[in-house]
């Protein structure tokens, strides 16, 4: 079964506006985490932000913020002030259990294009 | 710092070929390696992942096999291509223990069988 769904396949947003990723998941472990990549058109995969599930705040990086609500089971992303270069695929993904249960494996959602236009 | 090398960046191989890629990591100690396929326009498939040396599991069966002969060496093999193994396939490593620590990702190989 499908553990992270990402319902929206491409997004349209407008440079310095923000935009929600959504993000939904299925566990039940009560210690996992969730995580966010971009993957630009080259290829690479950089890593954006985390949120533990006994996280009492939402996450933030920069102008990454993480909207988690846990018991609705979703980890939205949301991007501040969009600029050219944040035109990429974005995914979300999960690790359950402890580091030493998982061995660190992260599962993945099918990700969302964002393209950001002037 | 720590950096996780890939190579080759793209390959094309006919089918019935055999396949090598190879990943290292560099500035860290007994990391815990992955290898990761993505199929065109969809999520990361994990095909392999490894806590030690020779200590080496597989998610889905296939024709594909990982090894790992030093701490921070990684390989995926394959003894004949298949035109499904087509794909981009990503190495990644992490720190063993750490519940929060990300997935740090080479920059990937692109592999047409054709």
């Amino acid at each position: 079964a499908q553990k992270i769904t990402q319902t929206q396949p491409g997004m349209f947003v407008q440079e310095k506006e923000a935009v929600t990723l959504d993000c939904t998941y299925d566990t039940s472990d009560p210690s996992y985490g969730l995580f966010w990549y971009k993957q630009p058109s080259s290829g690479e995969m950089i890593f954006l932000i985390y949120q533990g599930s006994y996280d009492q705040q939402n996450a933030t990086e920069g102008r990454y913020s993480l909207n988690f609500q846990k018991a609705r089971k979703s980890a939205n992303l949301v991007i501040s002030a969009s600029q050219l270069g944040d035109s990429a695929m974005y995914f979300c993904a999960m690790r359950e259990g402890r580091a030493t249960d998982s061995w660190g494996k992260l599962q993945f959602g099918a990700g969302t294009q964002v393209v950001v236009t002037p | 710092s720590q950096t996780i090398h890939q190579w080759p960046a793209t390959l094309v191989q006919p089918v019935g070929s055999p396949l090598s890629l190879e990943c290292t990591v560099e500035g860290t100690s007994n990391p815990n390696l992955y290898w990761y396929r993505q199929a065109a326009g969809r999520g990361l498939q994990l095909l392999f992942y490894s806590i030690g040396i020779d200590q080496i599991s597989s998610e889905v069966p296939q024709n594909l096999s990982a090894s790992r002969p030093q701490d921070r060496q990684f390989i995926l093999s394959s003894k004949k291509l298949l035109l499904s193994d087509s794909g981009f396939y990503l190495c990644a490593w992490t720190w063993t223990g750490g519940a929060n620590s990300p997935l740090h990702f080479g920059n990937g190989t692109r592999l047409t069988v054709t």
